[in-house]
């Protein structure tokens, strides 16, 4: 990818547990999003959180960065079916260009 | 609400004939952005726009592709002569930058070329 890779891959929980995906990228950023694509739907913003923050929450989403490790991981508590998704990562390094990662595909089991 | 549309959500097209895809951002957003998706690659940014100038356009194959903002409400990706790589979901997604920074994706166009 242009920026960055999340991990896994896949991921499949059972509904109720908590799903956490990570996001490992290259340049110093500005700020990291996250963002969740249903199949065959066009991307949703999450979550932003800026390179001076460490930790960000949302609902039952937390975002961490780690920008000495250029990683960020995406936490969702309490999982339903209906978070069933990919989740993609993107970085904004400064030009208001923003790169996403290769996406995790996330399902979780009634 | 407002929403980014894009037309056409499918197209199957032969080898070698043109391809134009439009996108009507959110009225009122600075920047406009094209992407590709596809399985292998991910999603990978083409061009973007700001106050429709390109500011970008170096993620696209510069000799078939071209992309235009012709007025604030319409930007334009063709491609011309398509070939079968070029089979992907394209996505149109904009923003106001300087203020939150999010962007607002639209549905996608499809396409296929045989």
């Amino acid at each position: 990818s242009q920026q960055g890779e999340e991990d896994p891959q896949a991921l499949s929980i059972q509904e109720g547990e908590n799903a956490t995906m990570n996001c490992s990228y290259k340049t110093s950023i500005n700020n990291l999003q996250w963002y969740r694509q249903n199949s065959g739907r066009g991307l949703v913003h999450l979550i932003l959180i800026r390179s001076n923050e460490r930790e960000k929450h949302s609902g039952r989403l937390r975002v961490t960065l780690d920008t000495s490790k250029k990683s960020s991981s995406l936490l969702i508590t309490a999982s339903r079916a209906a978070d069933t998704a990919s989740y993609f990562c993107a970085t904004d390094a400064g030009g208001n260009q923003f790169y996403f990662g290769t996406g995790t595909s996330l399902t979780v089991i009634p | 609400d407002a929403r980014v549309t894009q037309t056409p959500r499918h197209k199957v097209t032969e080898m070698g004939q043109e391809v134009t895809m439009r996108c009507q951002p959110i009225l009122g957003h600075n920047t406009v952005f094209w992407y590709r998706q596809t399985m292998m690659q991910g999603l990978e940014l083409l061009a973007y726009f700001r106050n429709r100038a390109p500011l970008d356009d170096s993620g696209m194959p510069k000799d078939r592709f071209s992309a235009e903002m012709p007025d604030a409400t319409l930007a334009t990706l063709k491609i011309q002569p398509s070939e079968p790589r070029d089979s992907a979901v394209y996505f149109c997604a904009s923003g106001l930058l300087g203020n939150t920074g999010e962007l607002f994706f639209g549905e996608g166009s499809r396409l296929t070329v045989l």
